[in-house]
C-alpha cells in the first residue's frame, strides 16, 4: 500500500510569490492534515480537511489556505510569501481523523524563500 | 489540550532496550497517548498508541501507568537505525469537528555502537 505522497519535495521561491503544495493520502483515507515544521517552532498544526471541508484550523494567518478534492487529495497554498515561511511542510492522512486512528505522514515539501 | 514533558536527549547502547519516558499529568480520560519518531529530513513515523492498557506491536511496547499520568515507550533491542527524535503526543479531540496532534520538542535518542 503506497504511503502519503507529497510533491514537490523541494521548492525555492522569492518573497511575495505564492506557492501550491500537493498531497496524495493513503488510499481509503479521507482525513488530511497539514503541518509546518521549523527549527524554532517545531511541528505546528495548520489545518485538517475531511470530505472536502476544512474541519479544524491552527493559528496561522489567512495567507495559508488549503482545499481537498473529492478523491481526498489535498493542496495547500501560501500567498505573499515571507522569509519566515521557509519550512518543511508535512501532510498526514488518516482514515477518518478520529481519536483511535493514527495519522501517517509524508516526507514533506521543503520550501525555501529567498 | 494536554501537554507532555519528555527529556530532551537520551543515549542507549546498541542491542539494549531503550526506555523513553513521557509525563502527561493533565491527560483527560478519553485522550489517547501516541508515539511518533522522526529521522532527519523525513516525516514523522507512527510507532504505537494506547488509551489505558499496555500495547505492543512489531516496533515497540507502550506502558501506561494506572493513573495515566505518564507512559514509557520501550524499544526492546535498539539498533543504530533507531536514532531519531521521539515524540510523545496526547491526542486532542474536539468532538466531531476533527482533531489534531500537538507536537512538543521530543526526546533525541542516540543509539551508540
Amino acid at each position: 500500500k503506497a504511503g502519503v505522497t507529497q510533491t514537490p519535495r523541494y521548492l525555492i521561491k522569492t518573497r511575495g510569490q505564492q506557492v501550491t503544495l500537493s498531497c496524495s493520502p493513503i488510499s481509503g483515507h479521507r482525513s488530511v492534515s497539514w503541518y509546518q515544521q521549523t527549527p524554532g517552532q517545531g511541528l505546528q498544526f495548520l489545518f485538517e480537511y475531511f470530505s472536502e471541508t476544512q474541519r479544524n484550523k491552527g493559528n496561522f494567518p489567512g495567507r495559508f489556505s488549503g482545499r481537498q478534492f473529492s478523491n481526498s487529495r489535498s493542496e495547500m497554498n501560501v500567498s505573499t510569501l515571507e522569509l519566515g515561511d521557509s519550512a518543511l511542510y508535512l501532510c498526514a492522512s488518516s482514515l477518518d481523523g478520529t481519536d483511535n486512528q493514527p495519522q501517517h505522514f509524508g516526507d514533506g515539501t521543503r520550501l525555501s524563500i529567498l | 489540550d494536554a501537554k507532555t514533558t519528555q527529556p530532551p536527549s537520551m543515549d542507549c547502547a546498541e542491542g539494549r532496550a531503550a526506555n523513553l519516558p513521557c509525563n502527561h499529568s493533565t491527560i483527560s480520560g478519553n485522550e489517547y497517548v501516541y508515539w511518533y519518531r522522526q529521522i532527519h529530513s523525513q516525516g514523522p513515523q507512527y510507532i504505537i498508541h494506547g488509551l489505558k492498557n499496555n500495547e505492543t506491536n512489531e516496533m515497540a511496547s507502550l506502558i501506561i501507568t494506572e493513573d495515566r499520568k505518564s507512559s514509557t515507550l520501550i524499544l526492546p533491542h535498539a539498533t543504530l537505525r533507531d536514532t531519531a527524535v521521539y515524540y510523545c503526543i496526547v491526542r486532542a479531540s474536539i468532538s466531531n469537528t476533527g482533531n489534531q496532534f500537538y507536537f512538543g520538542t521530543g526526546t533525541s535518542l542516540t543509539v551508540i555502537p
